[in-house]
């Protein structure tokens, strides 16, 4: 079935440093891929996503690319912040899945000043 | 106003005990979901309803029924609670296409004792 892989957390990073969340999948057919972001004490909210292969998304500084070789999703951004404190998640949907999402594991990542 | 809203957002309750979590959303869409999220697991997905009159189980709903009442209204019960089923549930929405992004709301943080 449908599955996606993230790393592991916490992730403890000093702001200014550089993030990358590794995420890896496996589904049938093309899927398209997400990135959501929950903040402490909220829902889910998406954060980026891309549709098909080779796609970028990016929003807030974080961009993540659909690489179909590797099936990865990784995300990544350059200078992180105090208030990008928050738990990532990894998710899929395929064409097949009539829109459900299937969610990874999550990644806490706490960034201090 | 949040677009899509869940009461309580906090509730004990006890072992064998019914209860009710509540979910509103003013966004027009059709689709509506119950996620559960347990540390380490991600969110799975309980019940999922494309419209008024269709139901659909995901892939944890023993011990869960789901009553939607209207386009914009999608209750989840558990009819005899178990300490197991202590978790945050998140409802979600999302429109026709079945890619578009999901909304969350913020959550019901449920202990049962």
């Amino acid at each position: 079935g449908d599955s996606v892989t993230q790393m592991e957390g916490p992730v403890t990073l000093s702001e200014e440093a550089f993030l990358t969340i590794n995420c890896t999948y496996t589904a049938t057919g093309y899927p398209s891929l997400f990135w959501y972001v929950q903040y402490p004490g909220e829902g889910l909210q998406l954060l980026l996503k891309a549709t098909k292969a080779d796609d970028k998304g990016s929003n807030k500084g974080f961009e993540a690319t659909y690489r179909k070789e590797t099936t990865s999703f990784h995300l990544e951004k350059g200078s992180v912040q105090v208030s990008d404190s928050a738990v990532y998640f990894c998710a899929l949907m395929t064409t097949d899945s009539w829109g459900k999402l299937q969610f990874g594991a999550g990644t806490q990542v706490v960034v201090t000043p | 106003d949040a677009d899509v809203t869940q009461t309580p957002r906090n509730r004990i309750t006890k072992t064998g005990k019914r209860i009710m979590l509540e979910c509103s959303q003013t966004k027009g869409h059709d689709r509506m979901y119950w996620y559960r999220q347990d540390p380490g697991l991600g969110l799975r997905l309980i019940y999922y309803s494309f419209d008024v009159k269709d139901i659909n189980k995901g892939e944890i709903s023993d011990g869960y029924s789901v009553s939607r009442q209207a386009q914009a209204k999608f209750s989840l019960s558990l009819e005899s609670a178990i300490p197991n089923q202590t978790a945050l549930y998140f409802c979600a929405t999302s429109g026709l296409a079945g890619q578009e992004t999901q909304y969350f709301g913020p959550g019901t943080r449920l202990l049962v004792l």
